[in-house]
């Protein structure tokens, strides 16, 4: 099983379309967490959740909106896709102050 | 390990060889810190943590090294393997928990 599979692996799209990229951890974990890799691999926290509740919400454009239904799940709504949004999105999760899991990202391209 | 101007930090090592890469973090805070290895197109794999009342610890074929005086981590693999070629991160906890930041990574090229 995997432990945390998000949707989709790939997503191809045009600007100013809005899209939404799916999360899913089976290991029991209280935090979830999305990462934005960018061409130079860099990896940045764009937003934490701990228990539904929004803990980290790092300089991120209000174009992005997550949701957590409930602590298994975090979803990732982008609204209004620019060029600058191509990257890949990670999401992971873990118990407070212990190491994170990743899913296996999304390569989202926005043309 | 931090990044020079565009491209990331190349470690270029024979099969067999033992490897070292370095990192530095920023935060005196931090207390919790863990290696990540991330092959080609797959998120990062945990490989090794350490917390910062240790200095040391090892594990299968790697070692880290952690000097909290210089805000400095190492990661050592012994007899590194084709497959250990992948992109290597360094991680710090955020004080209150709930993230990591990441350092820039290296990239880990292991020829035969």
């Amino acid at each position: 099983d995997t432990a945390v599979s998000q949707t989709p692996k790939y997503l191809v799209t045009q600007m100013g379309n809005d899209k939404s990229i799916k999360c899913e951890q089976n290991l029991g974990h209280d935090t979830m967490y999305w990462y934005k890799q960018d061409s130079k691999k860099f990896l940045k926290i764009m937003f934490s959740y701990n228990n539904k509740e929004l803990i980290i919400n790092e300089t991120v454009p209000n174009r992005f909106s997550p949701k957590s239904p409930d602590k298994a799940h975090l979803n990732l709504h982008i609204n209004s896709l620019e060029l600058g949004d191509s990257a890949v999105y990670f999401c992971a999760s873990s118990s407070i102050g212990e190491k994170l899991f990743f899913g296996s990202g999304t390569q989202l391209s926005v043309l | 390990g931090e990044s020079v101007g565009l491209h990331l930090p190349t470690l270029s090592v024979q099969e067999g060889d033992n490897s070292i890469i370095n990192c530095a973090y920023s935060n005196s805070a931090s207390d919790y810190f863990i290696w990540y290895k991330q092959e080609s197109g797959k998120g990062p794999q945990f490989i090794i943590d350490i917390r910062s009342n240790m200095d040391k610890r090892q594990g299968q074929r790697v070692t880290v090294l952690l000097n909290k005086t210089v805000k400095h981590l190492s990661l050592q693999i012994a007899a590194t393997q084709p497959g250990d070629s992948a992109v290597y991160f360094c991680a710090e906890n955020i004080p209150s928990g709930y993230a990591l930041n990441f350092g820039k990574g290296t990239s880990l090229l292991v020829t035969p």
